[in-house]
């Protein structure tokens, strides 16, 4: 079944404990990109990677970090989590206009 | 991407079809009209999408007006699982390096 998958669903941690949320399509698509939610903002692109190797800013990286070393995979990573990175975060991977997007990951930092 | 107008929120009364409308006056001759939904707190779903011609899937249809400036997603028999907030974006089809602008979408309610 072609999809995206993220782990972890649910997370807890602490401020300042770097974590990693990783995605997974195996749709071969060159195109993946992260999201963040928020009630009355929407979603907000934080990065997004056109293919292996290549990755650039989205409307709002500060305080993440990605990697594109594979096709299929796209981590993203905080460094030092703080509380205002409280959120629901989506993965997306897409090759022309249409956009595939994992479950979400519900990201609590205390 | 051209801006999009939709209603905040509508009702639907369950086997009956629901019609999202969608105005994008703006649109310009390359771009497509998407459509997309998500259901509470899950990750929004591709439903379909279209140039100029109607076009019908198994999930839905989509009606775009001759002057492409306004379309509207039908539902044909809508159900319960298909309460989410649903979203009109316009885009090129073929550029994956922006983000989808979402927007507020529409909230649709399928009533019993």
């Amino acid at each position: 079944e072609a999809q995206v998958t993220q782990n972890p669903r649910y997370l807890i941690t602490v401020t300042g404990k770097k974590l990693t949320v990783t995605c997974s399509q195996n749709m071969n698509h060159e195109y993946m990109s992260w999201y963040r939610q928020d009630p009355g903002l929407g979603l907000r692109q934080i990065y997004y990677s056109m293919n292996v190797e290549v990755t650039d800013k989205g409307d709002v990286p500060e305080g993440y970090k990605v990697s594109r070393k594979e096709k299929r995979n796209f981590p993203l990573i905080l460094e030092s989590p703080s509380p205002n990175q409280t959120s629901l975060y989506f993965c997306a991977s897409s090759s022309g206009g249409t956009q595939y997007f994992g479950p979400g990951t519900r990201l609590t930092v205390l | 991407d051209a801006k999009t107008t939709q209603p905040t929120s509508m009702d639907c009364a369950e086997g009956r079809a629901a019609n999202l409308p969608c105005n994008h006056s703006t649109i310009s001759g390359n771009e497509y009209v998407y459509w997309y939904r998500q259901i509470h707190s899950q990750g929004p779903q591709y439903i379909i999408h279209g140039l100029k011609n109607n076009e019908t899937n198994e999930m839905a249809s989509l009606i775009i007006t001759e002057d492409r400036k306004s379309s509207t997603l039908i539902l044909p028999h809508a159900t319960l699982r298909d309460t989410a907030v649903y979203y009109c974006i316009v885009r090129v089809a073929r550029w994956s390096g922006y983000a989808l602008n979402f927007g507020k979408g529409t909230s649709l309610l399928v009533t019993p």
